[in-house]
């Protein structure tokens, strides 16, 4: 148990559509960060939060966007879905943003049909 | 470029063996850290072991065990006395200090089976 959580675990969208991937880090965590892992690869680095603020970002265009709480919490919003979406994606949380170990949610798997 | 390079896709060994799944990596930059994640079907990532870059001893948690040597840029992982439960994805990925963003650059994975 890492203590952070993602929901829902599993979702189907139509292309276009829009979705929102929700992440309740570890208390007192004030950096999240959002991964794409898309089937038999690594994970790819989405963007990253600190303090409400984004602090990074991958090669992800501008439909991909975020939101982070002050209660710990945050967002992950993709518009316009593509097929090529679909994947696992993973918040992971650390207390700081200089922190050697960030703590993985259990993803959410999301299929675009 | 920072980039993680796991060229095992798959790997199989017996039960109670030693496995070593291995890590190279690429960077110009003096510090860094690198990491072993787990990953079961479930999918989330269990994290198992951590090397910095200016660390002089390899690190070793439980049955975990880091083989880096800087020198050749890897960073192998050893799992002692395989178990069944260690069969799952590893990964193996690298963080970049001195940034503003400390992003996990992750290698492709290896996916180990344990057999009795």
């Amino acid at each position: 148990e890492t203590g952070v959580t993602q929901s829902p675990t599993h979702l189907i969208k139509t292309r276009g559509q829009q979705v929102t991937l929700r992440c309740s880090s570890q208390s007192g965590h004030n950096t999240v960060s959002w991964y794409q892992q898309a089937l038999g690869q690594g994970p790819q680095f989405i963007f990253q939060y600190y303090r409400e603020e984004e602090n990074g970002r991958g090669n992800f265009p501008p439909r991909f966007s975020g939101l982070q709480f002050p209660n710990y919490s945050s967002e992950l919003n993709v518009n316009a879905l593509e097929l090529d979406d679909s994947a696992l994606y993973l918040c992971a949380s650390s207390l700081d943003r200089g922190d050697t170990e960030a703590f993985f949610g259990q993803g959410t798997r999301l299929t675009v049909v | 470029a920072q980039k993680i390079t796991q060229t095992q896709p798959g790997m199989f060994v017996q039960e109670k063996e030693a496995v070593t799944l291995d890590c190279t990596y690429d960077t110009s930059d003096q510090s860094y850290g690198l990491f072993w994640y787990k990953q079961p079907s479930s999918g989330e990532m269990i994290f198992l072991i951590y090397q910095g870059s200016y660390d002089e001893q390899n690190a070793t948690e439980g049955r975990y065990s880091l083989n880096f040597q800087k020198a050749r840029k890897s960073a192998n992982l050893v799992i002692s006395a395989s178990q069944l439960g260690d069969s799952a994805m590893y990964f193996c990925a690298m963080r970049v200090y001195g940034g503003a963003t400390n992003k996990l650059i992750f290698g492709t994975g290896t996916l180990l089976a344990v057999q009795p």
